[in-house]
């Protein structure tokens, strides 16, 4: 059974700040891993989409990197800004039949003026 | 701006009472997705369509729970006899094909 964890569960950090953020699967059988951003109480925003077969995407501020053989992917955000204070979620999709993401509980990240 | 859309984005209910929700897909995509999340986890697969047939169903969908999409286009979570558990937000995405699932605004559900 995939499992993904995410660490911190919580982040604090001034503006202006390079940060990363980790997410761990359990199964590197992945079709692909998706990163989203959640605002309180809002839905899921999609950032980031990596294909099995890629190391790394970008957009913008935004670099997302995967390792599927170690089971590790990171989130890296360039010169932090209030703005991108929300919960981050990573989700992986298997390579098998199943079309379900299954998601990790998300780092909270507040980034301070 | 065409994303997914639910309706309605609030739901008070008392229990034993019989809700429904609705989701409007992007146009162009064929799949369909429904999750459930709850307070500080993230969110947990429910059931998937791909066009109007329900290809994978969830443990977490027991027998009160039924989900349609018709005529392949928007579908409905109909939840029967609301127990408090069942209180979280319910989120709905789709895609093309296996491609990157969009996520709508989500149903929060709160069971008196």
């Amino acid at each position: 059974k995939q499992e993904v964890t995410q660490i911190p569960a919580a982040l604090s950090v001034p503006e202006g700040e390079n940060l990363v953020l980790n997410c761990s699967f359990t199964d590197s059988a992945i079709y692909n891993l998706q990163w989203f951003r959640q605002d309180p109480g809002k839905g899921l925003t999609s950032l980031l989409l990596i294909q099995s077969s890629q190391r790394e995407q970008t957009s913008g501020r935004l670099n997302a990197s995967l390792d599927k053989s170690s089971g590790r992917s990171t989130l890296y955000i360039a010169a932090s800004q209030p703005g991108d204070s929300a919960t981050y979620l990573c989700a992986v999709k298997h390579q098998g039949g199943s079309e379900k993401l299954v998601f990790g509980k998300g780092t909270k990240l507040t980034v301070n003026p | 701006d065409t994303g997914v859309s639910q309706d309605p984005r609030h739901k008070i209910t008392k229990r034993g009472q019989n809700v429904t929700f609705r989701c409007d897909p992007i146009s162009e995509h064929n799949r369909l997705y429904w999750y459930r999340q709850t307070l500080g986890q993230g969110p947990e697969f429910l059931t998937y369509f791909q066009n109007e047939a329900q290809l994978e169903k969830s443990r977490l969908l027991s027998d009160r729970f039924s989900a349609e999409r018709p005529k392949g286009s928007f579908s409905t979570l109909e939840i029967q006899r609301t127990e408090q558990g069942d209180s979280a937000m319910y989120l709905c995405a789709s895609s093309l094909d296996r491609y990157e699932q969009y996520f709508g605004p989500g149903t929060r559900l709160t069971v008196t």
